[in-house]
This record gives structure tokens, C-alpha cells and sequence, in this order.
């Protein structure tokens, strides 16, 4: 089993929808986490974090977390074209430095 | 912000050459890390380091050294190149609340 596993997609939004982003993970030692989007031929780029369960907003973009169902989420409101790209989750464990990431998951914007 | 920079963007070798990947960082962060990205592989953590001339196995180091003589500077040893290699490879650095910042990545191919 993967240590975080998100759906690959393709994903498929039509403009101005809520897109909805998951992934799972199976270390309950995971204390925080991340999401990362990243156009094609680019480099990742975060664009949210949260470290406490519940929900986290920041403009457009809702994080999600679940510690109790290992379960963390993103929200896209009001989908624009420019959205389409693939979005990394990832997990850190606590006391360690480095990031477990997920395949990530394809999300499409269709105007 | 802090800039992670890598020295190439693009890189053709032959095989058997041995390669250097060389990222810089002006942040000052004692993190450090280099991940290969492969479709349908995600992104899987080679080596990394969290101090001058410190490093640490990641997932596959096969293949691979590391060097750190500067806290600035973390470089990426391909010893004999092979087809296997050709990737996309990223480094990153960490502070001490966020997640990583990527540089831009350098992709490799390996004739």
C-alpha cells in the first residue's frame, strides 16, 4: 500500500464549478500536509498546507483534513481554466524532514 | 521567496558519462532534497540532506551520490549514466514551517 494515494484521474470540471481533490493516507504519524500544483513541464508549487483536522481556506482554495478517516482534501471554487494542472498531495511524518507524495491527480478545466 | 535554482533546464548524456546536477539555494535553509519524476512514478525521493556534508538515503538511491560542501549547494551524482536515468529531476529546499519550494527542475535524457 502506498503511504499517501491520491486518484490519478484524468478529472474532468466544467469552468465555475467546484473542483474536489483527495487523497489518503496510511501513517497516522503524518502531522501536516500539502498540496502542490504543477503545470505540465514545470515545477511544483505549493498552494496550501494545514496541520490541524477541519478546514483551512485561502481565497479560491479549501484544504481538508480528516486525522480520525486519514483522509485529506482540496476545493477548488469557481474553477477557472487556468486550474487545470495536476495537484500533489503530500504528508510529512513528525520529527521527519522529508515529504511522501502521492502520484497526483489530473484535474481539467473545460470551459 | 526563496529561489532554489538548478543549473540546467535540459540535459542530453550518453550513457556511461557520469553527470553532475547541481542546485543552489540563497535561503539558507539546512534542508535539502533531489527527487526524480516519472510518469505514473510520482515523485520519488533519491537522497537528501539536512546539514553540510550530511546526507541520507531516500527511496531509490541506486545509482546516485550526493554532494554538500556548502550549505548552499546540494549536487546530484548520476556515476555511469543509463538509459534508467532519464527523468525529470527536482530539487528542493525546506524551511522550518512550510513545506519545500522546488527549484525548476532539470530534465535528463540519457542516450
Amino acid at each position: 500500500q502506498k503511504e499517501v494515494e491520491q486518484n490519478s484521474g484524468p478529472l474532468s470540471v466544467p469552468e465555475g464549478a467546484i473542483a474536489s481533490l483527495n487523497c489518503t493516507y496510511s501513517d497516522r504519524g503524518s502531522q501536516s500536509f500539502f498540496w502542490y500544483r504543477q503545470y505540465s513541464g514545470k515545477s511544483p508549487e505549493l498552494i496550501m498546507f494545514i496541520y490541524s483536522n477541519g478546514d483551512k481556506e485561502d481565497g479560491r482554495f479549501t484544504a481538508q483534513l480528516n486525522k480520525a478517516s486519514q483522509y485529506v482534501s482540496l476545493l477548488i471554487r469557481d474553477s477557472q481554466p487556468s486550474d487545470s494542472a495536476t495537484y500533489l498531495c503530500a504528508a510529512r511524518i513528525q520529527g521527519a524532514q522529508k515529504l511522501v507524495f502521492g502520484q497526483g491527480t489530473r484535474l481539467t478545466i473545460n470551459p | 521567496d526563496v529561489k532554489v535554482t538548478q543549473s540546467s533546464r535540459y540535459l542530453v548524456k550518453r550513457t556511461g558519462e557520469k553527470v553532475f546536477l547541481e542546485c543552489v539555494q540563497d535561503m539558507d535553509h539546512e534542508n535539502m532534497f533531489w527527487y526524480r519524476q516519472d510518469p505514473g512514478l510520482g515523485l520519488r525521493l533519491i537522497y537528501f540532506s539536512y546539514d553540510v556534508k550530511m546526507k541520507e538515503k531516500g527511496d531509490i538511491p541506486e545509482g546516485y551520490s550526493v554532494s554538500r560542501e556548502k550549505k548552499e549547494r546540494f549536487s546530484l551524482i548520476l556515476e555511469s549514466a543509463s538509459t534508467n536515468q532519464t527523468s525529470m529531476y527536482l530539487c528542493a529546499t525546506k524551511g522550518e514551517v512550510y513545506g519545500y519550494t522546488f527549484g525548476s527542475g532539470t530534465r535528463l535524457t540519457v542516450v
